[in-house]
């Protein structure tokens, strides 16, 4: 079983909504959690980190995350077909290791 | 802003050969770790140094060793290729504890 789980997609959504991406974790000591953005054949490029409860908000993107549940979450406001992507969420332990999700696939429509 | 640098960018190698990856953090990121991406894959956890030394280590095959340099360079050398290394490394950098930030890349074809 994957420390780091999500819903591989794709997922579907028209211009103008808002995309919901979701991550669940096993490990309750994680510290840190990041959001990527991959284009295919691309690297990872970082969007959101988060580290404590709540929401984190930046732009059209916003990061949650729960502890409790041990999920974290993104959602991409006013999506457009340039947020088409993969987006991998990702969990920091104390050594500093990242330990990637799967990544979901996001498919913006005009 | 500076960014990692890798380099090559492609590689082309024949089964059995070596391949050397070069990686060349951030100025002042102390941290470096090393990914594998196959085709439709996301990205698997190679090894990581913190300070020039091994930090973690993760899916790394026996064939593949990995060094950081006093000038927080690092290099992954991989021998004896098989058809299934063929993928895209990824190096990362950070500062201790914080964001990660990946190079473009090498793309390593064996044949």
């Amino acid at each position: 079983q994957k420390e780091v789980e999500q819903n591989s997609g794709p997922l579907s959504v028209p211009e103008g909504a808002i995309a919901s991406l979701n991550c669940t974790y096993s490990d309750r000591v994680s510290q840190s959690f990041f959001w990527y953005r991959q284009y295919s054949g691309k690297s990872p490029e970082l969007i959101m980190s988060i580290y404590s409860n709540g929401d984190k908000e930046d732009g059209r993107f916003t990061a949650q995350l729960n502890k409790a549940s041990q999920y974290v979450s993104l959602l991409i406001r006013d999506s457009q077909p340039s947020d088409s992507a993969t987006y991998l969420c990702a969990e920091g332990n104390a050594g500093n290791m990242l330990t990637f999700g799967g990544g979901t696939r996001l498919m913006v429509k005009p | 802003a500076a960014g990692v640098i890798q380099s090559p960018r492609h590689l082309i190698k024949e089964k059995r050969e070596t391949a050397t990856l070069k990686c060349y953090p951030i100025p002042r990121h102390d941290t470096v770790y090393w990914y594998q991406q196959g085709p439709g894959q996301d990205p698997q956890f190679l090894i990581s140094f913190y300070e020039k030394m091994q930090s973690d280590k993760g899916s790394i095959p026996d064939r593949f060793s990995a060094q950081q340099f006093s000038d927080y360079h690092s290099e992954l050398n991989m021998s004896s290729l098989e058809l299934g290394d063929s993928a895209l490394y990824f190096c990362a950098s950070s500062p201790i504890g914080g964001e990660a930030f990946f190079g473009q890349g090498t793309r390593l074809t064996v044949v």
